[in-house]
């Protein structure tokens, strides 16, 4: 049993270009997340959904968008990269919204 | 305004040695508490969860504690070992009366233990 994995583990990708970051996890957990963690500040959420169909904004959403087409699967997209989404991505899943979250190892990502 | 702190920001402690580190939170309405410790490159992994009712909770060498009347928890490590090294990061969650991502993250301490 995996968990929860990311892809790719660290990218460095050019300004204006289009990324997509990938998770999944084999639990069957309802809730998944995605979180940004950027130097002096906490991890703050960018999206989530409580199950698969449903999406949510976080307090970070500006910039970036997801689907949960799946249970397993909630990928985050950037439509055009910039400089300030340089961060550690973290995507993470729970059996529900109130429950204990698991992380992904999550994905390193450099907007040049 | 919701927030968590978190202090000390850093510590750095003998390995065998305790420390105790601290979260204050103005979260309103509350629900519960989590404690994470965070390997270098690694994600988040949950020590503790404690609802408004549970005043201390235990994993191993990790005990937190929470007064939820002045709004303070704990996390106490005892006899430190190297591998505790991380950063420890308090969490609040809102009361979950709907559908939307309702997680409070402090800043996280970082812990060094040094032999």
């Amino acid at each position: 049993i995996a968990g929860i994995t990311q892809a790719p583990t660290s990218q460095i990708l050019a300004a204006g270009r289009r990324m997509t970051l990938r998770c999944t996890q084999d639990m069957r957990h309802n809730a998944m997340y995605w979180y940004r963690q950027d130097l002096g500040l906490g991890l703050r959420l960018i999206h989530y959904s409580n199950t698969a169909g449903t999406t949510g904004k976080g307090e970070v959403p500006d910039g970036y968008s997801v689907s949960r087409a799946n249970t397993d699967d909630f990928p985050l997209t950037l439509a055009s990269a910039v400089p300030s989404q340089t961060s550690v991505y973290f995507c993470a899943s729970s059996p529900d919204m109130a429950d204990t979250q698991y992380f992904g190892p999550g994905t390193r990502l450099t907007v040049l | 305004k919701n927030q968590v702190e978190q202090s000390p920001q850093s510590l750095i402690i003998l390995e065998g040695k305790n420390c105790t580190l601290q979260c204050n939170y103005t979260v309103s309405p509350f629900s519960n508490l989590r404690w994470y410790k965070q390997d270098t490159g690694r994600g988040p992994v949950s020590l503790t969860i404690m609802t408004f009712s549970e005043n201390t909770k235990s994993n191993g060498r990790y005990t937190a504690t929470l007064d939820a009347d002045t709004k303070q928890s704990s996390l106490h490590i005892t006899a430190s070992q190297l591998s505790d090294s991380a950063s420890y990061i308090c969490v609040v969650s809102l009361y979950y009366g709907g559908s939307q991502g309702n997680l409070i993250f402090g800043k996280g301490t970082k812990l060094s233990v040094k032999p």
